[in-house]
């Protein structure tokens, strides 16, 4: 398996782009999160969307933020605009169990520097 | 809400040394327990879990953990470290319902020669 796939690895732009990652979970998990880490905060849970619905969105930090998942096997996180405290890691991960005990899949992240 | 404490965002120790890196949690259930490794420009990897069977947990790469209830804690340890385990670690715990995981800050280990 390929694995949690998130691209791109790295955005450089401009404060008040647009800007949009995305993540590929693992075939056949039904979960899957966005996370954000920074040096000041760590690792933060944006939100996470079972079988493609979202369930818990408030960890969105702003209204500029935004997710979807239109299918199973694809979600996007959209910034806009984009503003320089956003800069972080930002992961995608997955899980085939909501309960939590099977293990979260990560993926490698996309790090986000907004100039 | 659970949360968890991990003490110490930096442990540096020498190759051949145990490796102790800790971590309380507060739950208001029993709850499920998680460590995680991060290597650099990588997503976190599971460790181990702790999910109600044995309070000893076996890892990969050698790694083990205790669940102590009387002291909420569930410290990852490894008797002798290796260059290799250098990384930073997260702790992170689940209270078993539909609510995902919340991590620790994270310990960054370093492994001097």
């Amino acid at each position: 398996d390929a694995g949690v796939i998130q691209s791109p690895r790295h955005e450089v732009t401009e404060m008040g782009q647009e800007v949009t990652l995305r993540c590929k979970p693992i075939s056949g998990h039904n979960s899957l999160f966005w996370y954000r880490q920074t040096m000041m905060r760590g690792l933060e849970l944006l939100i996470y969307f079972n079988n493609n619905v979202p369930i818990d969105d408030s960890g969105m930090p702003e209204d500029r933020f935004s997710a979807k998942m239109p299918n199973a096997s694809f979600s996007t996180l959209k910034i806009q605009p984009s503003e320089p405290r956003d800069s972080a890691v930002y992961f995608c991960a997955s899980s085939s169990d909501t309960r939590k005990v099977s293990p979260l899949h990560f993926g490698n992240g996309t790090r986000l520097t907004v100039t | 809400a659970q949360s968890v404490t991990q003490l110490g965002s930096h442990v540096s120790v020498s190759e051949g040394a145990l490796v102790l890196l800790r971590c309380n949690y507060s739950s208001s259930v029993p709850p499920y327990l998680f460590w995680y490794v991060q290597y650099p420009n990588q997503g976190l990897q599971l460790l181990l879990k702790y999910t109600s069977a044995a309070t000893l947990v076996k890892g990969i790469n050698g790694f083990e953990a205790e669940f102590k209830k009387s002291e909420t804690s569930f410290h990852l340890t490894k008797p002798s470290a290796h260059m290799s385990d250098a990384a930073e670690y997260f702790c992170a715990v689940s209270d078993r319902g539909n609510t995902p995981l919340v991590f620790g800050k994270g310990t960054r280990l370093s492994v001097i020669a």
